[in-house]
């Protein structure tokens, strides 16, 4: 069983579009995360979710929003897609808050390319 | 603020050798450190998870150190083959906002095993 999954795998859009990536977590874990990798493989994060505690990177334009359905989920909405955005987003989950120790789960990551 | 340095940032060797990658991190209030490997268009896979009060992991024929008071750590590989060919990244989990945590990344070394 897949422990941290996405979809879509791919995703290819035109600028300004809106798209949403989906994210599920079967492990039981209490938070979960979003990581955007750029094109030269840099990982950074975008979001910690908790309870509905949100924390963002202040980095992160807030055409960006993610929702939370239920703590096994956590999916990201882009809105007003722009060509910076192609990247690699990668979807984790831990076990948390004030668990700093655990190790985090990542999923399989949805490139998504905005033409 | 913590950045985290991988060096080098590419390593070719032949088969069956041993090879160690090095990581640093500037900033020595972590939590833990998590090497990962990742394949070309892949998801991140865990390969060990060092606890901030431990020295080090082993996992079959990756060892993988943790020198927290000079910011340092190493995954060493013994005998190295082809199947071993990706990008390693190295991260450390320190707090973030609100007591959560993040995970900072270095930009990864891309190991190539020729036969």
């Amino acid at each position: 069983d897949t422990a941290v999954s996405q979809t879509p795998k791919y995703l290819v859009t035109q600028m300004g579009n809106d798209k949403s990536i989906k994210c599920e977590q079967n492990l039981g874990h209490d938070t979960m995360y979003w990581y955007k990798q750029d094109s030269k493989k840099f990982l950074k994060i975008m979001f910690s979710y908790n309870n509905k505690e949100l924390i963002i990177n202040e980095t992160v334009p807030n055409r960006f929003s993610p929702k939370s359905p239920d703590k096994a989920h956590l999916n990201l909405h882009i809105n007003s897609l722009e060509l910076g955005d192609s990247a690699v987003y990668f979807c984790a989950s831990s076990q948390g808050p004030g668990q700093g120790y655990n190790e985090q789960f990542f999923g399989p990551g949805t490139r998504l390319t905005v033409l | 603020k913590q950045e985290v340095t991988q060096i080098p940032a590419a390593l070719s060797v032949p088969e069956g050798e041993n090879l160690v990658l090095n990581c640093s991190f500037t900033d020595s209030a972590i939590y833990n450190l998590q090497w990962f490997r990742q394949d070309p268009g892949k998801g991140l896979t865990s390969l060990l998870l060092i606890q901030s009060s431990q020295r080090e992991q082993t996992s079959g024929r990756l060892n993988a150190s943790l020198d927290k008071s000079s910011g340092r750590s190493t995954l060493y590989i013994a005998a190295s083959q082809p199947g071993d060919s990706a990008t390693y990244l190295c991260a450390v989990k320190k707090e973030w906002w609100g007591g959560s945590e993040k995970l900072v990344f270095g930009k990864g070394t891309k190991l190539t095993v020729n036969p």
